[in-house]
C-alpha cells in the first residue's frame, strides 16, 4: 500500500530552527509537496520537490532524497505565526496525491 | 485573482438528513477536487473532476455521496443520508494543470465547509 509518515506533533521556540520529516512509500513518484494549514483554515502551498536536493524559499527550505523516500521541511527564525499543521503529500505514478496526516507545530515564546 | 469559493462555511444537521456543498473554482482551472478532512488527519480525496468529467471517484461512498460539475465550472457535493462519521471539513480545491500533464500540479484550496452531524 501507499504510505506517508510524519510526526504527529512538534514543539519549538520562537526564533529557533525546526525540521519536520516526512518518509514515504508510494507507487511511483512525480514530486513531493509541502502545504501549511493553520487551524480552521485551508491548506496553502509551500514547496514542491521533484529532484534530489534542497530548495530554499525565504525562511523555509525543503529537501528531498528519492532513493531514501525521505523529505524534510526546514523552518528558520521561527515566528509565532508559523504555528500550524504541515502536510506532506506525494504525487504517485498516476499523478494522484497521497497525503500524510500532517505535523502540528507548536511555537512557544 | 479570486480564490476558490465554498459555501456554506458551517452546517449542522441531524443524522439521516441531507446536505449540499457548493464550490466555485479559480477561473480557468481545469481540475476540481473534493476532499474530506477529519480533525487531526490529512485530506482524503473523494472525487476529482477534469473539466466536467470524473477522473477518480474510487473513495467516494456512492451509496450516500454524489457530486457533479455541470458545464465544467462550479460543483456541488451532496450527502444523503448523513451519518455521524461524516462530520468533517469538506475542502474543495482546483488546479490549472490537466491530470497527468505535470507533477508540479499545485492545488489551491477553498476555506472549506465544516459539517457537524448530530
Amino acid at each position: 500500500g501507499q504510505n506517508i509518515d510524519q510526526p504527529t506533533e512538534m514543539t519549538a521556540t520562537e526564533g529557533a530552527i525546526v525540521q519536520i520529516n516526512c518518509t514515504y512509500q508510494t507507487s511511483g513518484f512525480n514530486g513531493l509537496f509541502w502545504y501549511q494549514q493553520h487551524a480552521g483554515e485551508a491548506p496553502t502551498f509551500l514547496s514542491y520537490n521533484v529532484l534530489d536536493g534542497l530548495e530554499e524559499k525565504g525562511r523555509f527550505s525543503s529537501f528531498l532524497s528519492r532513493s531514501k523516500g525521505y523529505s524534510y521541511l526546514l523552518l528558520k527564525e521561527l515566528q509565532m505565526k508559523d504555528s500550524a499543521s504541515y502536510l506532506c503529500a506525494v504525487m504517485d505514478s498516476n499523478y494522484q496525491l497521497i497525503w500524510g496526516a500532517g505535523t502540528k507545530l507548536i511555537i512557544k515564546p | 485573482e479570486a480564490g476558490v469559493a465554498q459555501s456554506p462555511r458551517y452546517k449542522i444537521i441531524e443524522k439521516r438528513q441531507s446536505v449540499a456543498f457548493w464550490c466555485n473554482p479559480i477561473s480557468g482551472h481545469a481540475t476540481l477536487y473534493w476532499y474530506q478532512q477529519i480533525l487531526g488527519q490529512g485530506p482524503k480525496l473523494l472525487i476529482q473532476f477534469q473539466n466536467n468529467g470524473v477522473v477518480d471517484d474510487s473513495q467516494l461512498p456512492k451509496d450516500r455521496f454524489s457530486a457533479e460539475r455541470l458545464k465544467g465550472v462550479d460543483s456541488t457535493l451532496k450527502i444523503q443520508p448523513a451519518k455521524l462519521e461524516d462530520s468533517a471539513v469538506y475542502l474543495c480545491a482546483s488546479s490549472l494543470a490537466l491530470t497527468g500533464s505535470s507533477g508540479a500540479n499545485v492545488l489551491t484550496f477553498g476555506a472549506g465547509s465544516r459539517l457537524t452531524v448530530l
